[in-house]
């Protein structure tokens, strides 16, 4: 049984463009959590969504972040005209129904030159 | 909204010491306590976890205790390796209705000396 896999695991860009990022959940996981590290802190929740609905986008900026999770194909994780500030390492983790472990992918490092 | 704090932010062992890092946590609904390692560079792995009615979880050189009167629970690792070195976290979740996000503490980078 294959973990949850992220890519890709590094990604640069320049100010201004777009970052996607993708998690694919564990097999059947239906709940995928988006969380961010900044350099040397500690992770910090984004967004919880099951099949086609957010559950809980409390953590994501209001500006240009967007989240989805289609019925068919992996999470994404949009960023729009990224900045500077938005370079860190994007964790994604997925939930079985009913269970209480989240179970981490291997991440995708952003870094917006 | 939840608030976990954890202590020290640095740890320094000779390798056979005992580790211990502390958490606490604001919000009296959480009820799920895990503990995450992260090794540089890698993905955040759960070695041990506890629920709200369990007063002490213990797993071979991994023990956790939960002190939920004082919302503060601890981390323990005896026999310290230096394959233990790496960041911990502690989280708190409450597994109400909604099975939500967990609020992980800063993080403890833990250095264990052969």
């Amino acid at each position: 049984n294959a973990g949850v896999m992220q890519n890709p695991r590094h990604l640069v860009r320049r100010r201004g463009q777009e970052a996607r990022l993708r998690c694919s959940p564990m097999k059947g996981h239906s709940h995928v959590y988006w969380y961010r590290q900044l350099p040397e802190e500690g992770l910090k929740f984004m967004v919880y969504l099951q099949k086609e609905n957010i559950i809980d986008e409390s953590g994501m900026p209001k500006e240009r972040f967007s989240a989805e999770f289609p019925k068919e194909g992996p999470s994404i994780l949009r960023i729009q005209q990224v900045v500077r500030g938005d370079s860190a390492a994007y964790f994604c983790a997925s939930q079985r129904q009913g269970e209480e472990t989240q179970y981490f992918g291997p991440g995708t490092r952003l870094l917006v030159l | 909204g939840e608030n976990v704090e954890q202590h020290p932010s640095t740890l320094s062992v000779q390798e056979g010491d005992s580790a211990v890092i502390k958490c606490t946590y604001s919000d009296s609904a959480s009820n799920y306590f895990p503990w995450y390692k992260q090794e540089l560079g890698k993905r955040p792995q759960l070695i041990i976890d506890i629920r709200s009615n369990v007063g002490e979880k213990k797993d071979q050189r991994i023990a956790v205790t939960l002190n939920k009167t004082a919302k503060h629970f601890s981390l323990h690792i005896t026999e310290t390796q230096p394959e233990d070195s790496a960041v911990y976290f502690c989280a708190a979740r409450n597994l109400g209705t909604s099975y939500g996000k967990l609020t992980f503490g800063q993080g403890t980078i833990l250095t264990v000396h052969p």
